[in-house]
Order: C-alpha cells, then structure tokens, then sequence
C-alpha cells in the first residue's frame, strides 16, 4: 500500500522567503509527526497532531514556524523568513495511534536548503 | 527520556552477524528499548523493541541484559543493504505523545 509522501523532495530556497513543505500521511492514520534531522544531527521532533485534539506545538524552534493539518489527513509545514539554520531534512511519520512508537511509518523527507 | 550510548559507527562482514550495543544506564522500570535504523537518504525506519525480555523479529534480535543497563541489537546475517545509521532510544510507551529522539546513532557499514 502507499506510504508517506513529502513534497517536494529538495527545495532550495533563498534566505527570508518562506516555503510549505507538504506531507500526505498513510491513509487512515490519526496521528502525525513532524521532525527535522540537521546535517549531521539526530532526528529533533517539531510538532505532532492527533485526531481532532490540539496539536502539540512543543518542539517548534521559533514562532516562524507553524503547521496545519486539514481534514485531518494533509499536513502543511511552513517556515517564514527562512534563515540559514533552517537548512535540513524535514520528515513527517504517521501512525494508526499515538500508543505505540514501532507503528510510526516516515515518509522519505524534505531536503531544505536556505542560500 | 533516559539517554543512550552508542558507538560512533562499526563495519561488518557481509554474511556475518552485526552486534550493535548500546548502553542506557539510567532507564527507568516503565521505559522500553527500541531500536530504528535511517538508510541514507530515506526516513527512519523501525526495527525492533523490547522490556526486559529478548525479543526476535524477521529482521533482527534485541538482547536486553538483565539488569537492563544495556542492550544489543544483533542482525544475524548482515547484508550490504543493512548499511544505514541504527538508533537506539528508551522511553515509556505513554506521555510526551510518543514523539522520537534520536541522537547521532551507529554507522553500520557492511561490507563484502
């Protein structure tokens, strides 16, 4: 079956535009997580949605940061004014609940690049 | 979360058994150890995870000592595709909304 996908799969973009990185989750799953991984780095969790609740917004670095979840199924990352710093990989993962760690499924990621 | 440490990388034989350790001394009654592993250019993908109990699996075994102080993942017959950064993380199954953190992990390389 499908599994996530993230567009576009490389962006690069110049410093202070901003950019909307797009994740389209397995189907059906409740859940979705957005993290970022720097050259380098391990992998640094930004923002998580569940169902209809809240989503938590814990791990966003700045408030140039935000996210939404339509319809509960697609989820928009957008980063204004970007800056150098913001360069990495950008994951998103869902799963069918927010009970078990071993049913995130990741999609293959956005490459940002800020010149 | 409690920490882990791992290697910064390790090389194994094609065909042989990779032995990945990590240590976690500080893990908590209620904390499970998990593993994952990135193959370059892809997401994070789950391998494995366990209590305090051996676990197997189709695609590896976790070795988890009895004090729980440290664990092995074991690819009993490592091939050139399981080249890729292997993660070992502990945490408890509820709160914090099951969000990951990795740290840098080991660089399996496996080689003919």
């Amino acid at each position: 079956g499908a599994g996530v996908s993230q567009s576009p799969s490389n962006k690069v973009t110049e410093k202070g535009k901003d950019v909307e990185l797009r994740c389209d989750p397995i189907s059906g799953h409740t859940a979705l997580y957005w993290y970022r991984q720097s050259l380098g780095q391990g992998l640094e969790f930004l923002i998580y949605f569940q169902g209809n609740s809240a989503p938590d917004k814990s791990g966003l670095p700045s408030d140039r940061f935000s996210a939404e979840r339509t319809g509960g199924s697609v989820s928009t990352l957008t980063i204004q004014r970007t800056q150098q710093e913001d360069s990495a990989v950008y994951l998103c993962a869902s799963s069918s609940t927010s009970g078990n760690l071993n049913e995130q499924y990741f999609g293959p990621g956005t490459r940002l690049t800020v010149t | 979360d409690a920490k882990t440490t791992q290697p910064t990388s390790m090389d194994c034989a094609e065909g042989r058994a990779a032995n990945l350790p990590c240590n976690h001394s500080t893990i908590s009654g209620n904390e499970y150890v998990y593993w994952y592993r990135q193959i370059h250019s892809q997401g994070p993908q789950y391998i494995i995870h366990g209590l305090k109990n051996n676990e197997t699996n189709e695609m590896a075994s976790l070795i988890i000592t009895e004090d729980r102080k440290s664990s092995t993942l074991i690819l009993p017959h490592a091939t050139l595709r399981d080249t890729a950064v292997y993660y070992c993380i502990v945490r408890a199954l509820t709160g914090g909304g099951n969000k990951l953190t990795f740290g840098t992990g080991t660089q399996l390389k496996v080689e003919l």
